[in-house]
C-alpha cells in the first residue's frame, strides 16, 4: 500500500473550516484514499473516502487532485468535539485486503474556542 | 447502541497469565477485523475474518496469539504466557462488504504488569 505524509498538528478555531491536507505520490490507479479519525480513549470512526473525484456526506468533503498525489479532508465547520487525531490511508483496491488498512501517525487537529 | 461491542472494556494481568478478548460485531457484518494499537501509534492490523474462516493473518500475530470467529458471528482474540509488550489497546472492526470502511468498537485496553 502507497504510504501516506500528514502534517503532526493542527489548530483550528471552532466555527471554521478546518483543511487537513495528505501526500499520497505514490498511489496507485486503483487505491482509494480514506480518512478516519479517532478522539481520545474512542476507537476509530470511518470519515469518509474516494478514488478520484471529490466526495462529500454530511461528516466531511475530500477533495482529491488531479493527479492523485493529494488530498485534503475539509470539515466545513469545525466544532471543539472535531478535536481528534485525523488519519489518511490509502487503502487496499481489492481482494481480501479491503479492510486491512495501515495507519500512520495521523494529525492531530485541536479546534480552539 | 447496535454498534462494535467489546469486552472487557479494561484488563490488568500480570505478566505470563492468558487473557482472552471478546468482540460482538455488527449484526450481520460478515467481515471482522483485530487491530492493535499501542501509545501514540496508529492502529496496527492483526487479523482478519470473513464469516468464520480467517483469511490473513498480521507477522505482528505470534503464536501466542490465538483468534477466533466460531459460527461466523462473535470473536475472541486470546493472548497466551502475556509479556508486557503486549500492553496495548486491542480494537475490534467489523464491515458489510468488501471495503475500507470499517466500524471499530471502543476497544479493549490491556496492561500487563
Amino acid at each position: 500500500d502507497a504510504k501516506t505524509t500528514q502534517p503532526p498538528s493542527m489548530d483550528c478555531a471552532e466555527g471554521r473550516a478546518a483543511n487537513l491536507p495528505c501526500n499520497h505520490s505514490t498511489i496507485s490507479g486503483n487505491e482509494y484514499v480514506y480518512w478516519y479519525r479517532q478522539i481520545h480513549s474512542q476507537g476509530p470512526q470511518y470519515i469518509i473516502h474516494g478514488l478520484k473525484n471529490n466526495e462529500t456526506n454530511e461528516m466531511a468533503s475530500l477533495i482529491i487532485t488531479e493527479d492523485r498525489k493529494s488530498s485534503t479532508l475539509i470539515l466545513p465547520h469545525a466544532t471543539l468535539r472535531d478535536t481528534a487525531v485525523y488519519y489518511c490511508i490509502v487503502g487496499p483496491a481489492g481482494g481480501t485486503s479491503y479492510g486491512k488498512l495501515t495507519f500512520g501517525q495521523g494529525t492531530i487537529l485541536t479546534v480552539h474556542p | 447502541d447496535t454498534g462494535v461491542s467489546q469486552d472487557p472494556r479494561h484488563k490488568i494481568t500480570k505478566r505470563g497469565q492468558n487473557v482472552t478478548f471478546r468482540c460482538d460485531p455488527i449484526s450481520e457484518h460478515n467481515r471482522l477485523y483485530w487491530y492493535r494499537q499501542t501509545l501514540g501509534q496508529g492502529p496496527e492490523f492483526l487479523t482478519y475474518f470473513q464469516n468464520e474462516a480467517q483469511l490473513e493473518k498480521s507477522r505482528l500475530l505470534s503464536d501466542r496469539f490465538s483468534a477466533e470467529r466460531p459460527k461466523g458471528s462473535f470473536s475472541t482474540l486470546e493472548i497466551q504466557r502475556t509479556e508486557q509488550g503486549d500492553s496495548a489497546m486491542y480494537l475490534c472492526a467489523s464491515s458489510p462488504r468488501a471495503t475500507g470502511e470499517l466500524f471499530f468498537g471502543e476497544g479493549s485496553r490491556l496492561t500487563v504488569l
